[in-house]
């Protein structure tokens, strides 16, 4: 599977726009993105995945850039219980249920 | 739908003990994996199981294992415990058909003294 690099911590207010940022350039045609948070003390919790078009669901945006070498996850209105670690991960999606996590970003949302 | 259980939650052993961890995964889920999460190492994965059979391994010695029940429970064992095993071991389980997403449990906390 291929490395991903993310910022180590970011901030964002309250009812704003959080960007996290991906880089996967060594990702390789299957390859999926996929992106998890950890709250902290709990599991790790499915946001979304994507390919290479754009997706959206009711708790985020991701948009993979036209080469596929990075990707941003987009949260539309920031609040405190987004605060969390997102990580960003890139796997073929048949190979098993094996994840490798990275370092992830640490998201502060303040108020 | 209940999600993920994992049992016990929290739980103290000393060196040299063993340790068994128990997961139920989400109703009709078949796949379970198990990942070791410390401040050191951040998120591992362990392993993983289908119809009862291991079918991807991380890189931890020996004395870890587990096994898959026909009804899809799942545990998982250490043993000889040592203090670095000291960790949040957390159970997911997806129902491994297609693209799929992994259902992570609260994790069991495990210490070592």
């Amino acid at each position: 599977d291929a490395k991903t690099t993310q910022p180590p911590s970011m901030d964002c207010a309250e009812g704003r726009a959080a960007n996290l940022p991906c880089n996967h350039s060594t990702i390789s045609g299957n390859e999926y993105v996929y992106w998890y948070r950890q709250i902290h003390s709990q599991g790790p919790q499915y946001i979304i995945h994507g390919l290479k078009n754009n997706e959206t669901n009711e708790m985020a945006s991701l948009i993979i850039t036209e080469d596929r070498k990075s990707s941003t996850l987009i949260l539309p209105h920031a609040t405190l219980r987004d605060t969390a670690v997102y990580y960003c991960i890139v796997r073929v999606a048949p190979s098993g249920d094996k994840l490798i996590f990275g370092t992830g970003t640490r998201l502060q949302v303040f108020p | 739908k209940a999600g993920v259980t994992q049992t016990p939650r929290y739980l103290i052993k000393t060196r040299g003990q063993q340790v068994t961890l128990s997961c139920s995964p989400i109703s009709g889920h078949r796949s379970v994996s198990w990942y070791q999460q410390t401040p050191g190492q951040g998120l591992q994965f362990l392993f993983e199981y289908f119809s009862e059979t291991q079918r991807n391994k991380g890189n931890f010695p020996g004395r870890f294992s587990g096994r898959q029940f026909s009804n899809s429970r799942s545990e998982m064992n250490v043993s000889t415990l040592e203090l670095g095993d000291s960790a949040l071991y957390l159970c997911a389980s997806s129902p491994r058909q297609g693209i799929r997403e992994l259902f992570f449990g609260e994790g069991s906390r495990l210490t070592v003294l």
